[in-house]
């Protein structure tokens, strides 16, 4: 049982380069997160996704873009890396319930832009 | 809107001092509350959690308990030890939400 997995793990883009990364959770979560840890800032709510086919924007979508095909994946796009996307992504799943969900993380994937 | 609060770090420790990390939040409703712990390198792992007012969430000598009158949920453990060095976030959920709601984290050094 891996849980969430995270690929790739470490990336280096040159400005105004595209990239996705792959998030893939075998817990059969309904939810799916993508947040970013910027130094200062903690974690902020990119994009995601309440269910197979479905996305929705969080706190700070801009430059980014999702898509949930499949239950277990949740794809995040860069389509023309900035130096501000510099960053630690952190892809997370979760299962709703009454009072909420908790949410499983993967370890996260270090993006440089340069 | 919804947010939480968290004491600015880095605290600093030596082993088995007692150890408080105080979070605070703004929410309407009925929140659930949780603390998260990121060691070095690592991702995020749920430490503890409370999903009603006056539950207490408790794990590996971490304690915390949800306050509805302060709107708090500050997270407490006796004796420090190295090994609990890391990065401890604290976050809410509204009552049947989506997504969870982070604060800025507060980062944990002990040393021998």
């Amino acid at each position: 049982n891996a849980g969430v997995t995270q690929t790739p793990k470490f990336r280096v883009l040159k400005t105004g380069q595209s990239m996705t990364l792959l998030c893939a959770q075998d817990m059969n979560h309904e939810y799916m997160y993508w947040y970013r840890q910027d130094p200062g800032m903690g974690l902020r709510l990119i994009h995601y996704s309440v269910g197979e086919g479905t996305t929705a924007k969080g706190e700070v979508p801009d430059g980014y873009n999702v898509s949930r095909l499949k239950k277990q994946n949740f794809l995040l796009g860069l389509e023309s890396a900035a130096p501000s996307q510099t960053s630690v992504y952190f892809c997370a799943s979760g299962h709703p319930r009454a009072w909420g969900t908790e949410a499983f993380f993967g370890q996260g994937t270090r993006l440089t832009v340069v | 809107g919804n947010s939480v609060t968290q004491m600015e770090g880095p605290v600093t420790l030596s082993e088995e001092a007692f150890l408080t990390i105080n979070c605070t939040y703004t929410a309407t409703g009925y929140p659930s509350l949780f603390w998260y712990v990121q060691y070095p390198g690592e991702g995020l792992q749920l430490l503890l959690k409370a999903t009603k007012a006056d539950d207490k969430g408790s794990n590996k000598g971490f304690e915390a308990t949800y306050r509805k009158e302060t709107t708090s949920f500050h997270l407490e453990k006796g004796s420090v030890q190295v090994s609990d060095s890391a990065v401890y976030f604290c976050a809410l959920i509204r009552q049947a939400g989506t997504a969870l709601i982070f604060g800025k984290g507060t980062t944990l050094s002990v040393s021998s």
